[in-house]
């Protein structure tokens, strides 16, 4: 299946501090690229889509100003968590799919812990 | 009502049992249909499209039926190796957002 890598796997922060997430398609163009956000004993949770060139769109609930998403390429997209808090500490996975693909291939994902 | 249902578990299973476990989903214009495997602290991972007229990989086995709008899962002869949570996984159109359930957690016991 295709690759997708994330950047880190894994960081620790101050809080107060902004954290920058990046999701890399490796061996084919991402149009579409989804940043879900996992808490222990909880099912992921979509938290915005973004579309290659274009605005991502945010769940409810999502902040967008909290969560700046950039998807500038068709192989890259990053999720910056600007002022985090310990609330914040979660595992953050990217996923990516191409245009006439119904699967999304993961990231390894990222575990942020807010102090 | 939530989107996509799954009985969380966990199902203990004896090792070379088998077990069944199912999904429901809310919305009928649902496309697609996936199960997914997550291990502890990992990403998911596709374990297999669900087809209409039901698929086989192995020792797994995906059924779904439209008209009642769920999706089941079955393993066979279950190794240890099996245990995980089993992510039920819906999708409305290509290029669109997944929506998943909140995970079956199979344990697979000696």
């Amino acid at each position: 299946g295709a690759v997708v890598s994330q950047h880190p796997s894994w960081v620790i922060c101050k809080s107060g501090t902004s954290v920058k997430i990046e999701c890399r398609s490796l061996d084919f163009q991402a149009t579409t690229m989804f940043w879900y956000r996992q808490f222990p004993k909880q099912s992921l949770m979509l938290m915005a889509t973004s579309n290659e060139g274009s605005k991502a769109t945010y769940e409810q609930g999502v902040e967008k100003d909290k969560f700046l998403i950039n998807h500038a390429s068709l192989t890259l997209s990053t999720l910056t968590v600007t002022s985090a808090h310990p609330e914040d500490s979660s595992f953050y996975i990217c996923s990516a799919s191409g245009q006439l693909s119904y699967e999304q291939y993961f990231g390894p994902g990222t575990r942020l812990t807010v102090t | 009502r939530k989107e996509v249902e799954q009985d969380p578990g966990p199902f203990n299973v004896p090792e070379g049992a088998t077990v069944a476990f199912n999904c429901t989903y809310s919305n009928s214009a649902s496309q697609s249909f996936f199960w997914y495997r997550q291990d502890c602290r990992k990403e998911p991972k596709l374990l297999m499209s669900v087809y209409s007229s039901g698929n086989e990989d192995g020792r797994f086995t995906a059924q779904l039926n439209r008209a009642s709008q769920y999706i089941s899962l079955l393993i066979r002869d279950s190794k240890l190796s099996d245990s995980a949570t089993y992510l039920c996984v819906v999708n409305k159109a290509a290029g669109n957002k997944l929506t998943f359930g909140g995970g079956t957690r199979v344990l697979v016991k000696p």
